[in-house]
């Protein structure tokens, strides 16, 4: 079956540290690619996508994330987060065989002063 | 920009009453989601809908419903509430075709006691 896993439930970053977050799909037809943010009791927002060519995409807020077919990976980075980046942040896929967006479980991000 | 709204941001309801939850998006999109999502688990997929008064069955959709009669307004509706239905639910849209994101509500944070 299809699906997306995020290995790391809970991240903790020092504020100003550069961050990584991992996300790793399982294989099929050409993915497209989502990371959304979600900050405390709000819904979710899409910080970036991915769905051909360069395989480094920039988004919002900074965040950029790198394709790497080989690895089946999506990961998101940030060269230096800011104490407004604790949140809560998904990955997700799409195949053009299927409609429905496949999200992974999320990674909570908490940022240390 | 697209806006996604959804009718409650809390609500508290009894168990065994009829619940119903009512999103609504302003960019005339074909496909629109309901979620739950419970702290570990993501993002699960109760119902979505093609189109207009088409629907299909996500992961979880026992113990709901759902109605789409038209294109803006997409209802979840709980026949009869039970305490394990107490959780986060994400109302989403998207235009169809694979390659284009979901749009997120603010969510509706239900109790049942």
């Amino acid at each position: 079956a299809q699906s997306v896993t995020q290995p790391d439930i809970h991240i903790t970053v020092s504020e100003g540290a550069s961050l990584e977050l991992r996300c790793n799909y399982s294989y099929g037809a050409t993915p497209y690619l989502f990371w959304y943010v979600q900050s405390p009791g709000q819904g979710l927002q899409l910080l970036l996508k991915y769905f051909s060519g360069d395989t480094l995409v920039q988004g919002i807020k900074g965040f950029e994330a790198e394709f790497k077919r080989s690895q089946s990976s999506f990961n998101l980075r940030k060269p230096s987060v800011h104490w407004s980046d604790a949140a809560e942040y998904f990955c997700a896929v799409a195949y053009s065989s299927a409609s429905k967006i496949i999200f992974g479980s999320g990674t909570r991000l908490s940022i240390r002063p | 920009d697209v806006k996604v709204t959804q009718s409650s941001r809390y609500l508290v309801k009894r168990t065994g009453e009829k619940v119903f939850l009512e999103c609504v998006q302003d960019m005339d999109h074909e496909n629109m989601f309901w979620y739950r999502q419970d702290p570990g688990l993501g993002l699960r997929l109760i119902y979505f809908s093609y189109d207009v008064k088409m629907k299909e069955k996500g992961d979880i959709p026992e113990g709901y419903s759902v109605s789409r009669e038209k294109k803006e307004r997409f209802s979840l509706i709980l026949e009869s509430a039970s305490t394990n239905q107490t959780s986060m639910y994400l109302c989403a849209s998207r235009r169809q075709g694979t390659h284009y994101e979901q749009y997120f509500g603010p969510g509706t944070r239900l109790t049942v006691t």
